[in-house]
């Protein structure tokens, strides 16, 4: 499968704590991005990156790229109880895009 | 600004029948993309349309087809259903010309159940 894999599949966190998951993927990509989902607002664009960054921020949120290693990370800090959800990557090629199975994240009040 | 929408929210259809679902992009979205998600196979983009022509496409069996119309609105349909198509299909809308380099902005799905 060309889909990418998560790390961990699922990671509960008391509130407050930092989450970190991470994304490793099999070919060349133009970009790599995270998507949330959770069952009241549906699958939400978090972030993107592209091939030549190495790190991106967006309010908590922190994403690294390290091509060589074709593997991504996702970090949110300061989690909150909304922050529970489960949480994707999605790289792009030159014609597809492949998603990741996924890290469902639980942030504990 | 309202949101994706698609419709219609649930479905239920029979091994072989064929089945039509729509999604409205957001106003002056030309991008429309759309995805699969099952528990088995999680998240699989299907297709994706800009101004009427199919831009990318997914690897799925020509079965599944879809269309994009001139105010932007899209249909994807697929014939000849098999219990294996019960999944939540998604759509998606962009501003820029690719949900591969663009935000994109989700609807809230279809369920489509096939017995």
């Amino acid at each position: 499968s060309q889909q990418g894999e998560e790390d961990p599949q699922a990671l509960s966190i008391q509130e407050g704590e930092n989450a970190t998951m991470n994304c490793s993927y099999k070919t060349s990509i133009n970009n790599l991005q995270w998507y949330r989902q959770n069952s009241g607002r549906g699958l939400v664009h978090l972030i993107l990156i592209r091939s030549n960054e190495r790190e991106k921020h967006s309010g908590r949120l922190r994403v690294t790229l390290d091509t060589s290693k074709k593997s991504s990370s996702l970090l949110i800090t300061a989690s909150r109880a909304a922050d529970t959800a489960s949480y994707f990557c999605a790289t792009a090629g030159a014609n597809n895009l492949f998603f990741g199975t996924g890290t469902r994240l639980t942030v504990i009040p | 600004k309202a949101g994706v929408t698609q419709t219609p929210r649930y479905l239920i259809k029979t091994r072989g029948q064929q089945v039509t679902l729509s999604c409205s992009p957001i106003s002056g979205h030309r991008s429309v993309s759309w995805y699969q998600q099952t528990p088995g196979q999680g998240l699989q983009f299907l297709f994706e349309y800009f101004s009427e022509t199919q831009r990318n496409k997914g690897n799925f069996p020509g079965r599944f087809s879809g269309r994009q119309f001139s105010n932007s609105r899209s249909e994807m349909n697929v014939s000849t259903l098999e219990l294996g198509d019960s999944a939540l299909y998604l759509c998606a809308s962009s501003l820029g010309a690719t949900a591969f380099n663009t935000e994109a902005f989700f609807g809230q799905g279809t369920r489509l159940t096939v017995v």
